[in-house]
């Protein structure tokens, strides 16, 4: 199992370019995350999916877009790159969520793309 | 708004000594409390977690606790190692907001041999 794929691994954008950052899992996870990471900031989720044509806004949505026509896949897309979008961004899957199972409960991270809007 | 607050941001150890990393969250309805380590470069990784039924949980030298009247929760890792050096951070699932998770700033532990 490869886990979770994220590519590219590093993008530098102009300001107003779009691109759209690429995740794909093999574990067969319902769920799907995708974070931005600002240095000293943690994590803020972005958008998540419950599964294969559900998605839904986390809490930094505005600028992006995602959709989640298969299991294995769960792109981000943006639209109009903005200084504020440099950052690390992560996507993530697990196969459950509050289960009473922590190995449910994991949440498998990819590699990072480090993105910067200049 | 939904909030997790933790502390301290930076703690530096010696080899041996105990850590402690608190957290309190804003919605008393939460109810699922995760932490994630991740190193240097590195993607995050769960390390433990615990549900809002459970007081405390242990695994290994790592534990967390839940006071669910102050809406606060901590990690304890006992015996630090030099490998226990990384970004700790804490989450926790807020009522409203599906399967989403709030995370906290992060705490840079440092341990030295």
């Amino acid at each position: 199992n490869a886990g979770v794929t994220q590519t590219p691994k590093f993008r530098i954008l102009k300001i107003g370019q779009s691109m759209t950052l690429q995740c794909t899992q093999d574990m067969n996870h319902n769920y799907m995350y995708w974070y931005r990471q600002d240095p000293g900031m943690g994590l803020k989720l972005i958008y998540y999916s419950v599964g294969a044509g559900i998605t839904d806004k986390g809490e930094v949505p505005n600028g992006y877009n995602v959709s989640r026509s298969t299991t294995e896949d769960f792109p981000l897309r943006l639209e109009l790159a903005a200084p504020s979008q440099t950052s690390v961004y992560f996507c993530a899957s697990s196969r459950g969520f509050n289960s009473g199972s922590l190995a449910k409960n994991i949440q498998y991270f990819g590699a990072g793309t480090r993105l910067s809007v200049l | 708004g939904e909030n997790v607050e933790q502390h301290p941001s930076t703690l530096s150890v010696q080899e041996g000594d105990s850590a402690v990393i608190k957290c309190t969250y804003s919605d008393s309805a939460s109810n699922y409390f995760p932490w994630y380590k991740q190193e240097l470069g590195k993607r995050p990784q769960l390390i433990i977690d615990i549900r809002s039924n459970v007081g405390e949980k242990k695994d290994q030298r790592i534990a967390v606790t839940l006071n669910k009247t102050a809406k606060h929760f901590s990690l304890h890792i006992t015996e630090t190692q030099p490998e226990d050096s990384a970004v700790y951070f804490c989450a926790a699932k807020f009522n409203q907001a599906g399967t989403a998770l709030i995370f906290g700033k992060g705490t840079t532990l440092s341990v030295s041999s």
